[in-house]
């Protein structure tokens, strides 16, 4: 079953903050978030495992709360390289690997 | 360079009229995905392998078939494409470890049926 995603759009300015969330009903043991550009293949941010591990990556930070089968991403002072698709992707309990809808982000100057 | 690669990238076809999608990587992957992109509908599974000769359905295998008989090559047929599969798809590899699952995608192939 596919993950949520919320929001579905959203547009900040340059050196604003933005929180995507991911969301699932199932039972987690990982979450993995990717970035895709326009017209260009998705491409991995970090992979968070069962453990409520929480994983940073420059500007680019993630939690996992497996109790409430939730991950955010946090994006930090944004760029405007940080414009793009984001996805989350999945893997539970008798579940294989699944992505959510995306989340669409536009940073503008 | 490590990569995916698909053939052909860009790809107009009639109603029933067989075709070949083909993804190879250079990698030494073990687990290899075709997905396919709808607007609104994120990154669909088509089908996956886990390894030579083991493939298995994902959420959407219904018209595709696929053939895993070399490690490094996994590729996408239809056999009777319709315009419902018009699409955007993208072949993806990793390796078979769940601390580094990271996957790695093709450029991707549009397939437009008419």
């Amino acid at each position: 079953q596919q993950p949520v995603q919320s929001p579905q759009a959203v547009i900040l300015r340059e050196g604003e903050d933005a929180v995507i969330n991911c969301s699932s009903s199932k039972a987690l043991y990982s979450v993995h978030w990717y970035r895709q550009k326009h017209g260009e293949a998705p491409v991995f941010l970090m992979i968070l495992l069962k453990g409520g591990e929480q994983k940073g990556h420059e500007k680019i930070s993630a939690s996992f709360n497996e109790k409430k089968q939730q991950s955010s991403l946090y994006l930090t002072a944004s760029q405007l390289s940080y414009s793009g698709t984001y996805f989350c992707g999945t893997e539970g309990d008798g579940q294989n690997f699944v992505f959510g809808p995306g989340t669409r982000l536009s940073v503008l100057p | 360079e490590a990569q995916v690669t698909q053939n052909p990238r860009y790809l107009i076809t009639v109603t029933g009229k067989k075709l070949t999608v083909t993804c190879s990587q250079n990698m030494n992957h073990e687990y290899m995905s075709w997905y396919r992109q709808d607007p609104g509908l994120g990154l669909r599974q088509i089908y996956y392998s886990m390894n030579v000769e083991v493939t298995d359905k994902g959420d959407v295998p219904e018209g595709y078939k696929v053939s895993r008989k070399e490690k490094r090559n996994f590729p996408l047929i239809l056999e009777s494409p319709s315009p419902n599969q018009t699409s955007l798809y993208f072949c993806a590899s990793s390796l078979l470890n769940r601390i580094s699952y990271e996957q790695y995608f093709g450029p991707g192939t549009r397939l437009t049926v008419t």
